[in-house]
């Protein structure tokens, strides 16, 4: 199975604050890299595609890049609403796996 | 809209099994599949097999043996049964959206979850 591993696990910031979180596969998985936004007792909410390409609707404050092995999400200017669990998949191969997230909490 | 709307919470004793059912709507239910999804207490998401309605199936090793996924395309609904349930198997159980083959995929939009405990 492909392991996906996040960094941090957790992280403050201050609303306005520019953020990073990284996310690293176990083998290559070309671009196949999807991220997720999770706030407590909803469903995640599907954020990015294709490692770099933003679903309908989702803000352009958020964005994503890396391929192969390597890579991040980043929130530009964090807004209130951004505080939340964020989530890597690969959709290279099955089993589809998660990184097992990362908390952004308010500083 | 797209949306996928699950089966209410349940209790359950070890040993039992549970169904759960995830009634989609909004789109061409032959034109996609369906993946499931679990989240424990406090953890993090686990994918449990995906299934299209083209009798095609794909489980997680972990749930191979234990872990049923059906569709009933006059309803639109997919369903997803696990038996001998252990406390261990407490969690959200989530549908989503998935492609309708398994290559490269993601999981739009997804269901509420249904919460199934374990308890005896």
């Amino acid at each position: 199975d492909i392991q996906m591993t996040q960094s941090p696990s957790s992280l403050s910031a201050s609303v306005g604050d520019r953020v990073t979180i990284t996310c690293r596969a176990s083998q290559s998985i070309g671009s196949s890299l999807n991220w997720y936004q999770q706030k407590p007792g909803k469903a995640p909410k599907f954020l990015i595609y294709g490692a770099s390409t933003l679903q309908s609707g989702v803000p352009s404050r958020f964005s994503g890049s890396g391929s192969g092995t390597d890579f991040t999400l980043t929130i530009s200017s964090l807004q209130p609403e951004d505080f939340a669990t964020y989530y890597c998949q690969q959709g290279y191969i099955t089993p589809r796996t998660f990184g097992q997230g990362t908390k952004l909490e308010i500083k | 809209q797209v949306q996928l709307v699950q089966s209410g919470a349940e209790v359950k004793s070890p040993g039992a099994s549970v169904k759960v059912s995830c009634k989609t709507s909004g789109y061409s239910f032959d034109n996609f599949g369906v993946s499931w999804m679990r989240q424990a207490p406090g953890k993090g998401l686990e994918w449990m097999g995906w299934i299209n309605t083209y009798s095609h199936i794909n489980y997680a090793q972990t749930f191979q043996d234990r872990v049923t996924l059906t569709t009933d395309t006059s309803t639109n609904t997919a369903y997803m049964e696990v038996r001998g349930l252990r406390s261990d198997d407490t969690a959200v159980y989530y549908c989503a959206r998935d492609s309708v083959d398994i290559a490269d995929n993601w999981f739009d939009p997804w269901g509420q979850g249904t919460l199934v405990i374990v308890s005896s």
